[in-house]
């Protein structure tokens, strides 16, 4: 029974890198979630998926943002020419339903983060 | 639109002293209502939530909270704070026709006091 992971924990890297963050849900989770969280504020809406499929990415800030679940497992967030305003704790989360009504109150199993520092 | 608000960035209680953590929503639909606890270099880990059954919700060690729809609360308290319960912690909400995604309070950090 492995949480949800997510790698790196920590990345650094210069302004107009690409950067792609990882995370690999919990097994069997039909959904997964990307929040941003910024120091000394709550989690942030993204984007999510159910399987494979992108749901909603009405959170991702602008283009540069985009992200992936291509076999309904692992995902990646990838943000592109990456600029000092990213850098915040990218957080992953999955549950085991999908879009159901009664999936509204699952429960929602976070990832440790991946801490995202823009030089 | 839905919204949460938590009153106290910052909450010191002495050990053996009651918790209560302020959590106050905006929603004109019937909400679900979350409590999550942060420890240091720590998933988000769930406390409790409501899901419309009963309005006093029992959680993970010894937290409770209740909702009551006229003062659109969700306080979260636990009768006798232990130092292991200092964290952040957040309210969460979300209702049916949304996009499920949690919509965050800033979170109040408590510190337990010896």
């Amino acid at each position: 029974g492995a949480g949800v992971s997510q790698s790196p924990r920590y990345k650094v890297t210069k302004r107009g890198q690409d950067v792609a963050l990882r995370c690999d849900p919990i097994s069997g989770h039909v959904s997964l979630y990307w929040y941003r969280q910024a120091l000394g504020q709550g989690p942030e809406f993204l984007t999510y998926f159910n399987y494979e499929a992108q749901q909603d990415k009405s959170g991702l800030p602008n283009d540069r943002f985009s992200a992936e679940r291509p076999e309904g497992s692992i995902s990646t967030l990838t943000i592109q020419r990456t600029e000092q305003r990213d850098s915040a704790m990218y957080r992953c989360a999955s549950s085991l339903e999908s879009g159901r009504t009664s999936g509204y109150t699952d429960t929602q199993y976070f990832g440790p983060g991946t801490r995202l520092t823009v030089l | 639109a839905q919204s949460v608000t938590q009153l106290g960035s910052h909450v010191s209680v002495s050990e053996g002293a009651l918790v209560l953590l302020r959590c106050n929503y905006s929603s004109s639909v019937p909400p679900y209502l979350f409590w999550y606890v942060q420890y240091p270099n720590q998933g988000l880990q769930l406390l409790l939530k409501y899901t419309s059954a009963a309005t006093l919700v029992k959680g993970i060690n010894g937290f409770e909270a209740e909702f009551k729809k006229s003062e659109t609360s969700f306080h979260l308290t636990k009768p006798s704070a232990h130092m292991s319960d200092a964290a952040e912690y957040f309210c969460a909400v979300t209702f049916s026709g949304s996009a499920r995604q949690l919509t965050f309070g800033s979170g109040t950090q408590l510190t337990v006091l010896p």
